[in-house]
C-alpha cells in the first residue's frame, strides 16, 4: 500500500519569507516517482516537478527547490522569498506499482494551504 | 497548446436532472481522466481511459456514466445524483499511463447538486 502524509494542513507566511512544505511518504515498490502539484484558488493542479526513486539530486527552480531524501522518505518543497502569488494548496503525490489495468496508481497527500500574507 | 478545458465551470443541478461535463485537450495524450475533489480533500480518481477505451472505473457509482467519443474528447454524464455527489470534478490527461507520467490538469467543473 502508499501513503503520502502532509502533516502541515495550513501554513501562513508574511511575504519574502522562505517556507517549506513537508512530506512524508510509505511504499513498498523499489520503483516510484514522486510529484508536486500546485492548486491555485482557480482550481487546476498544476504540474511542478516529478522525482524518480533512484535520483536524490535536489533540484531548483527559481524560487522553488526540493529535497528528496530516501533515507528518511521525504520529499520536501522550499518555496524562497514567498510571494502573494504562491498561495494556493500544494499536494505533493505518489505513484508506485501498476494496478492489473496497467495504470499507475497515483497516491495524492490531503494537500497543504499556503496562504502568503502580503 | 497545453491545457486542459472543462465546460461548464459551474453546474447546479436537481437530483431528477440529466446533465454533463465535457473535457477536450488537443495535446495528442492518449491517457484521460475523470476526478472528484471534495472541499479540504485531495483528488480522488473516478476513471481512466487509454487510446478511448475504459481502462479502470473506480467503483463509481452508474449515476456517472463517462464517455470518450474520440482522443481529445472526454464527458462525463449526470443523472439522478445525490447531494453528497457535489463536489469538483476534475479532468486530466496524460501522455500515456506509466509511473512517470504527470497529470494535466482542467480547471474543473464545480458541481452543486440539490
Amino acid at each position: 500500500a502508499q501513503k503520502v502524509t502532509q502533516a502541515q494542513t495550513e501554513i501562513s507566511v508574511v511575504e519574502k519569507e522562505d517556507v517549506t512544505l513537508d512530506c512524508v511518504y510509505e511504499t513498498r515498490d523499489t520503483t516510484y516517482y514522486l510529484f508536486w502539484y500546485k492548486q491555485p484558488p482557480s482550481g487546476e493542479l498544476v504540474f511542478l516537478i516529478r522525482r524518480n526513486s533512484f535520483d536524490e539530486q535536489n533540484e531548483i527552480s527559481g524560487r522553488y527547490s526540493w529535497n528528496f531524501q530516501k533515507s528518511t522518505s521525504s520529499f520536501n518543497f522550499t518555496i524562497t522569498a514567498s510571494q502573494v502569488v504562491d498561495s494556493a494548496v500544494y499536494f505533493c503525490a505518489l505513484s508506485g506499482s501498476m494496478n492489473s489495468g496497467g495504470y499507475q496508481k497515483v497516491t495524492f497527500g490531503i494537500g497543504t494551504k499556503l496562504q502568503v500574507i502580503p | 497548446d497545453t491545457e486542459v478545458t472543462q465546460t461548464p465551470k459551474h453546474l447546479v443541478m436537481g437530483m431528477t436532472n440529466k446533465k454533463s461535463l465535457k473535457c477536450e485537450q488537443h495535446m495528442g495524450h492518449r491517457a484521460m481522466y475523470w476526478y472528484k475533489q471534495k472541499a479540504k480533500k485531495p483528488p480522488e480518481l473516478m476513471f481512466v481511459y487509454s487510446y478511448e477505451k475504459l481502462s479502470i472505473n473506480e467503483s463509481v457509482p452508474s449515476r456517472f456514466s463517462p464517455e470518450c467519443p474520440n482522443s481529445s474528447l472526454l464527458n462525463l454524464h449526470l443523472h439522478a445524483l445525490q447531494p453528497e455527489d457535489s463536489a469538483l470534478y476534475l479532468c486530466a490527461s496524460s501522455q500515456g499511463w506509466g509511473q512517470r507520467e504527470k497529470l494535466f490538469f482542467g480547471s474543473g467543473t464545480q458541481l452543486s447538486v440539490l
